[in-house]
């Protein structure tokens, strides 16, 4: 069964550093990846969203890159900030079009 | 502008009660969805509606019913709440079941 996979300990990073996270899949060729923020007691909130013929998409200060010969994805973070601590979260869509989410790994930026 | 809005946002249940939980929205999206929430694991897909009038099961559809009761609105009915049932329930919307999906702010239910 298609199956995804977020490092499930939280991610401690000093401030200011680059945070990486990673989601990997198996047994699915999606055509999308998404990316999602979650903060305590909230629901999850879209960052990002990258193409299987992506590579890398950016927005400020988050990349992401898809490699689909390795089957991940890596979330990156520059310049980190306190304010970035949550979970963040991802999904791909699978061949009926519906959303498999990984379990999310906590990010946490010390100052 | 509220975007996607849930009730209640707390609900504690018996086993065998029965509830509804609501959900609208005010964006104008066609596609609407229920999802639980549960520690350890990732959001799984109960009921999905993909416009009005349509709603089809998700991965874990047992023990829930759906009624998508007009473009704004879609709701999750528990009708015999069991333990296994404790969770946190989320909507969420989206325009393609690839693009982007809006959530709302949950319902955290406890069945005892």
């Amino acid at each position: 069964s298609q199956k995804i996979e977020q490092n499930s300990e939280a991610l401690n990073i000093q401030e200011g550093k680059t945070a990486t996270l990673t989601c990997n899949y198996t047994n699915y060729s999606p055509a999308y990846l998404q990316w999602y923020r979650q903060d305590p007691g909230r629901g999850p909130v879209f960052l990002l969203l990258i193409r299987e013929n992506e590579k890398e998409k950016r927005k400020e200060r988050l990349k992401v890159t898809f490699d689909t010969t390795l089957k991940q994805s890596l979330f990156h973070i520059t310049a980190s900030q306190p304010a970035d601590s949550a979970t963040y979260l991802c999904a791909l869509a699978d061949s009926n079009y519906q959303l498999i989410w990984g379990a999310g790994t906590k990010l946490i930026i010390k100052p | 502008n509220a975007g996607v809005t849930q009730t209640p946002k707390f609900q504690v249940l018996k086993t065998g009660q029965s509830m509804t939980l609501q959900c609208a929205q005010d964006m104008n999206h066609n596609s609407m969805y229920w999802y639980r929430q549960d520690p350890g694991m990732g959001l799984r897909l109960i009921y999905y509606s993909a416009s009005e009038g349509t709603t089809d099961k998700g991965e874990v559809p047992n023990g829930y019913n759906v009624s998508r009761l007009n473009k704004r609105e879609f709701s999750l009915r528990l009708e015999s709440a069991a333990p296994s049932q404790t969770s946190v329930y989320f909507c969420a919307i989206g325009g393609l079941p690839q693009e982007t999906q809006y959530f709302g702010p949950g319902t955290r239910l406890l069945v005892l």
